[in-house]
C-alpha cells in the first residue's frame, strides 16, 4: 500500500529552526508537495520537489532524497504565525496525491 | 484568497436532510477535486472532475453526489448521511486533471456536522 509518515505534533520557540519530517512508500513518484494548513483555513502550497536536493524560500526550504524515500521541511526564524499543520503529499505514478496526515507545529514565545 | 470559493462554510444537518455544497474557482483550472479531512487523518481524495468529466470516484459511498456544471463550479450532494460523515470538505482546483506537476489550490472549506 501506499503510505506517507510524519510527525503528528512538534513544539518549537520563536526565532528557533524546526525541521519537520516525511517519509513516503508509494507506487511510483512524480514530486513532493508540503503545504501549509492554520486551523479552518485552506492549505496553501508551500513547496514542490521532484529532483534530489534542498530548495530555498525565503524562511522556509525543503528537501527531497528520492532513494531513500524522504523529505524534510525546514523552517527558520519561526515567527508565532508559523503555527500551523504542515501537509505533506507525494503525487504517485497515476499522478494522484497522497496526502500525509500533517504535523501541527506549535511555536512558543 | 486561493480563488476558490466554497459554501456554505458550516453545516448541520440530519440524517434524513438532503443538501449540496457548492464549490466555485476563478483561476481558470480544468480540473476540480473534492477532499474529505477528517481530525488526525490524512486528506481522502473524493471525487476528481477534469474538463467537466468525473476522472476519479475512490469507492466514495452513493449518499455523497458530485456534479460539475462546468469548469468553474463543482457541487457535492448530500443525502441521508451518516454521524462519520462529520469531517471538513474541500473543494481544490488545478490547471489539469493529470500529468506533469499541477499545484492544488484549496478552498477553505465547509465543516459538516450530522446529527
Amino acid at each position: 500500500g501506499q503510505n506517507i509518515d510524519q510527525p503528528t505534533e512538534m513544539t518549537a520557540t520563536e526565532g528557533a529552526i524546526v525541521q519537520i519530517n516525511c517519509t513516503y512508500q508509494t507506487s511510483g513518484f512524480n514530486g513532493l508537495f508540503w503545504y501549509q494548513q492554520h486551523a479552518g483555513e485552506a492549505p496553501t502550497f508551500l513547496s514542490y520537489n521532484v529532483l534530489d536536493g534542498l530548495e530555498e524560500k525565503g524562511r522556509f526550504s525543503s528537501f527531497l532524497s528520492r532513494s531513500k524515500g524522504y523529505s524534510y521541511l525546514l523552517l527558520k526564524e519561526l515567527q508565532m504565525k508559523d503555527s500551523a499543520s504542515y501537509l505533506c503529499a507525494v503525487m504517485d505514478s497515476n499522478y494522484q496525491l497522497i496526502w500525509g496526515a500533517g504535523t501541527k507545529l506549535i511555536i512558543k514565545p | 484568497e486561493t480563488g476558490v470559493t466554497q459554501t456554505p462554510r458550516h453545516l448541520v444537518m440530519g440524517m434524513t436532510n438532503k443538501k449540496s455544497l457548492k464549490c466555485e474557482q476563478h483561476l481558470g483550472h480544468n480540473a476540480m477535486y473534492w477532499y474529505k479531512q477528517s481530525a488526525k487523518k490524512p486528506l481522502e481524495l473524493m471525487f476528481v472532475y477534469s474538463l467537466e468529466e468525473r476522472v476519479e470516484n475512490n469507492s466514495v459511498p452513493s449518499r455523497f453526489s458530485p456534479e460539475c456544471p462546468n469548469s468553474s463550479h463543482l457541487f457535492l450532494h448530500l443525502h441521508t448521511l451518516q454521524p462519520e460523515d462529520s469531517a471538513l470538505y474541500l473543494c481544490a482546483s488545478s490547471l489539469s486533471g493529470g500529468g506533469s506537476y499541477n499545484e492544488q489550490f484549496f478552498g477553505p472549506g465547509t465543516r459538516l456536522t450530522v446529527l
